[in-house]
Parts: C-alpha cells; sequence; structure tokens
C-alpha cells in the first residue's frame, strides 16, 4: 500500500502475556519510528531505526521492551511479560531519510487486562 | 533535556474565527526540528510542518500559519477563518537530530463550532 501499515489494529492480552506489534512502513523509507499514547503519558517517542541499527534505545520504558527491524523494512515491537500500564496505541512512522517528514501508521491499540 | 509546552489543553471556537495555538520549547541542542502534527477523532496523526532551527522564517500554508521565535522559543500555530473540521488534537514537537529522538507537547484539543 501507499502509505505506513500496522497490524493488529487492536490486541487485548492478559497480563504477563507477550506480544508482538507489527509495523510496515512506506517502500522506500530508510527511516522507522516506534510512539505511543497513552492517556497518563501522552506522546512518548520510543525507538527509531535508521536502516536495521536503532542508534537510540534509551526511549525504550523498560527492559521489557525491544524492538527490531529486519531487511531495513518491516519492524516488530515486542513487549514481553505486559502490565496493565503497556495498554496504550503504539504508533509506527517512517520517513525516507531521518530528518525527513514522518508519516504514521493508523495504530496499534493494545489493551492489558 | 528537553521540553515541550502546549500551555493550552483545551480551545474551543465558532467557526470563522482565527485561533493561536501556542508551543514554547527547551532544548540544549542549537540543531533540531519542531513539527506540528494534527491527529482529528479518526486518531491518525497528520504531519503539518517542520521547521529547521536555523530558518526563523514564518510560513503560510492556505489558512494554517506559523509563527517561529527563536528568541523566545516559541512555535506558535495559527489557524485563520476555522472551520469545524479543524477540530482535533494538535501536538507540538521537538525533534533532536543528534539522539533521534522526539518530545512531544501534551497537545491541544481545538473544537470549531459551528
Amino acid at each position: 500500500g501507499a502509505g505506513v501499515s500496522q497490524s493488529p489494529s487492536n490486541k487485548v492480552t492478559e497480563k504477563g502475556k507477550d506480544v508482538e506489534l507489527r509495523c510496515d512502513p512506506i517502500s522506500g523509507h530508510t527511516a522507522l519510528y516506534w510512539y505511543r499514547q497513552s492517556l497518563g503519558q501522552g506522546l512518548e517517542f520510543l525507538i527509531y531505526f535508521q536502516g536495521n541499527s536503532a542508534p537510540d534505545k534509551s526511549g525504550l520504558p523498560s527492559d521489557r521492551f525491544s524492538a527490531e527491524r529486519t531487511g531495513g523494512s518491516v519492524s516488530t515491537l515486542t513487549i514481553q511479560r505486559t502490565q496493565q500500564e503497556d495498554s496504550a496505541v503504539y504508533l509506527c512512522a517512517s520517513s525516507k531519510e531521518w530528518r525527513e517528514t514522518q508519516y504514521f501508521g493508523p495504530g496499534t491499540r493494545l489493551l492489558v487486562l | 533535556a528537553q521540553k515541550v509546552t502546549q500551555a493550552q489543553t483545551e480551545i474551543s471556537v465558532v467557526e470563522k474565527e482565527d485561533v493561536t495555538l501556542d508551543c514554547v520549547y527547551e532544548t540544549r541542542d542549537t540543531t533540531y526540528y519542531l513539527f506540528w502534527y494534527k491527529q482529528p477523532p479518526s486518531g491518525e496523526l497528520v504531519f503539518l510542518i517542520r521547521r529547521n532551527s536555523f530558518d526563523e522564517q514564518n510560513e503560510i500554508s492556505g489558512r494554517y500559519s506559523w509563527n517561529f521565535q527563536k528568541s523566545t522559543s516559541s512555535f506558535n500555530f495559527t489557524i485563520t477563518a476555522s472551520q469545524v473540521v479543524d477540530s482535533a488534537v494538535y501536538f507540538c514537537a521537538l525533534y533532536n537530530t543528534n539522539a533521534g529522538k522526539s518530545t512531544f507537547g501534551d497537545g491541544t484539543t481545538l473544537t470549531v463550532k459551528p
């Protein structure tokens, strides 16, 4: 497709389970970003990739969060042992280069019960 | 450390009024980017504008205009002749070019009434 896509669009899970969120960036975009938006924390930056590498992972909320990107395209954000405070909308964006305009996907709405 | 403050939590105007959304930022970096995003009720974030810290020229795009004042660390956004479709949450963001990190303000919810 023409835009950034994310899957699943909604995810309900039980506390303690692992979840994997997927982002398909716009074809040809080298930079990919993960954000989350929650009621308590507003909009937060999590991590960005330039190609397959992530220069700075300090935005990840805890060591239960990890992200990877393979082939310079699809990225997955994994949350292990989910907690209720992980409930949020997880947004992915991509840009041609890392300083350029970011285009956002529709987000994955995660609810941890 | 960097910070973005959008002091106006909610603004309500009547259609055709002009409205200005304030954004004040803090950063120690000399090179950075400032952004405005719109999040309509559908939820999807939409990019509106990016401004380089070295470019203080104001910009106008249709009914939208932006006033970047480095001296006061502000990047305010004005909508002229507002329309109901402008109703959304608007986020201001600061992008640290060294670390590749974005810091967002808490957003301003704009409601334009017919």
